[in-house]
């Protein structure tokens, strides 16, 4: 296994455009979780799966974003209408179960000019 | 709400012991970790403490839990120029990690 596995690793796309990433997690781990990195700060939970459920949704997250895990394995978010405020790192991070070590992927580095 | 909080600079010269503070605020948190991040670089996990422990070292590192004050630290002896990076602290309260500002680590030579 080689870990959590994100893609595309940057992404630039125009102001308006939708973007989708994609997070590949440790295979057999249930928890997939969704943060979101802008310079000079720490991660910010947006959500997390257990499984293929959504669980829990931050109210960072805008109804233009949308993360979906359909079959409990991979998971996607998408970015409707993207503005400048989005440009960031998204990082997945997945884990066996709740109250296990998380790892994280490497990232997508969304640009929106 | 969950915090956590730690400085967010901390100059060390090459060879001496760094100490990165921290603080939280969940006190139902199972796990306390220490993530690294290199510059361009994704989070790396440096390593965690359960919170029934009170002290985790590992080769360099060192982690002190003060559970009654919610406090943690990271200690890294010999400091070295590769140790340059900044560390998160994080606890994993309520079902998600959340994550400090990072404390960024400059090594002077």
């Amino acid at each position: 296994d080689t870990g959590v596995s994100q893609n595309p690793r940057h992404k630039i796309t125009k102001r308006g455009q939708n973007v989708t990433f994609r997070c590949d997690p440790i295979s057999e781990h249930n928890r997939l979780y969704w943060y979101r990195q802008t310079l000079g700060q720490g991660p910010e939970f947006l959500t997390y799966f257990q499984n293929e459920a959504q669980l829990e949704k931050s109210r960072l997250l805008s109804d233009r974003f949308s993360a979906e895990r359909p079959k409990g394995s991979f998971s996607t978010l998408e970015i409707q209408r993207t503005e400048q405020g989005d440009s960031a790192m998204y990082l997945c991070a997945s884990s066996l179960q709740r109250d296990t070590q998380a790892f994280f992927g490497q990232g997508t580095r969304l640009t929106v000019v | 709400g969950e915090d956590v909080e730690q400085s967010l600079f901390l100059s060390v010269r090459e060879g001496d012991s760094s100490v990165i503070n921290c603080t939280y605020t969940d006190s139902s948190s199972t796990y306390l970790y220490w993530y690294k991040q290199e510059p361009g670089a994704g989070l790396q996990l440096l390593t965690y403490i359960f919170s029934n422990m009170d002290m985790k070292q590992d080769q360099r590192l060192t982690v002190l839990l003060n559970k009654k004050d919610k406090h943690l630290s990271l200690r890294i002896a010999d400091t070295q120029t590769g140790d340059s990076a900044i560390y998160f602290c994080a606890e994993n309260g309520d079902d998600k990690i959340i994550f400090g500002k990072g404390t960024r680590l400059h090594i002077l030579p």
